[in-house]
């Protein structure tokens, strides 16, 4: 089966630019999870999708970033607009339910300058 | 709240000699427990995982690790390493199998020949 994609796979924008990552995920897999990896620091949750709806947002730093799920498929996260400690590896992970643990993307490399 | 330490931030190796990566955890429920690796500019690839059973769990590519309960610590281990093993390893602490990951730092395993 396909993996878990994500792109660009890497983006530089300017301070106060806006920046929208993408993650599909793995067919028929309901879980949607996003994560960041600040430099030097720990890989955080950011947010849970359960199909299309937000099951854990407690993740998400503040108000500049927005994430969705249309229709239960692909997830996008908008980060507008962009700060410098915004920058950092965004990744992306499905699972079905049920044990397992999830399966990542590659991730996408942001950085803010 | 659950909490993961890595206590070495990087493990240089010879190729073909044992190595252990350390991890210890606090969580005030059931856990479940992750090691993830990351190879140079790829994604996060599930290693191995404890759900329950036997505490001794085998992983991909000959890597290992025993759950402690006593000691709240889940080490990776393998007995002779490659130059290709040469990656940075995340241990992560679950009360699911599908809920919020929390990672540790990190430790970056360097295998010179």
């Amino acid at each position: 089966e396909a993996g878990v994609t994500q792109f660009p796979s890497h983006s530089v924008i300017e301070k106060g630019q806006t920046v929208t990552l993408r993650c599909d995920p793995i067919s028929g897999h309901d879980n949607l999870y996003w994560y960041r990896r600040v430099m030097g620091k720990e890989i955080k949750f950011l947010l849970h999708f359960v199909k299309e709806s937000k099951q854990d947002e407690s993740g998400m730093p503040n108000n500049r970033f927005l994430a969705e799920r249309t229709g239960g498929t692909y997830s996008t996260l908008k980060v507008q607009p962009a700060e410098l400690e915004d920058s950092g590896v965004y990744f992306c992970a499905s699972s079905r339910r049920g044990l397992g643990g999830y399966t990542f993307g590659s991730g996408t490399r942001l950085t803010v300058v | 709240a659950q909490s993961v330490t890595q206590l070495d931030s990087q493990v240089p190796v010879f190729e073909e000699a044992p190595v252990e990566l350390r991890c210890n955890y606090s969580s005030s429920v059931s856990v479940y427990l992750f090691w993830y690796v990351q190879y140079p500019n790829q994604g996060l690839q599930l290693l191995l995982k404890y759900l329950s059973g036997s505490t001794l769990v085998k992983g991909i590519n000959g890597f290992e690790a025993e759950f402690n309960k006593s000691q709240t610590s889940f080490h990776l281990r393998k007995p002779s390493v490659h130059i290709s093993d040469t990656a940075e390893y995340f241990c992560a602490v679950s009360d699911s199998g599908y809920s919020t990951l929390t990672f540790g730092k990190g430790t970056m395993l360097l295998v010179s020949p």
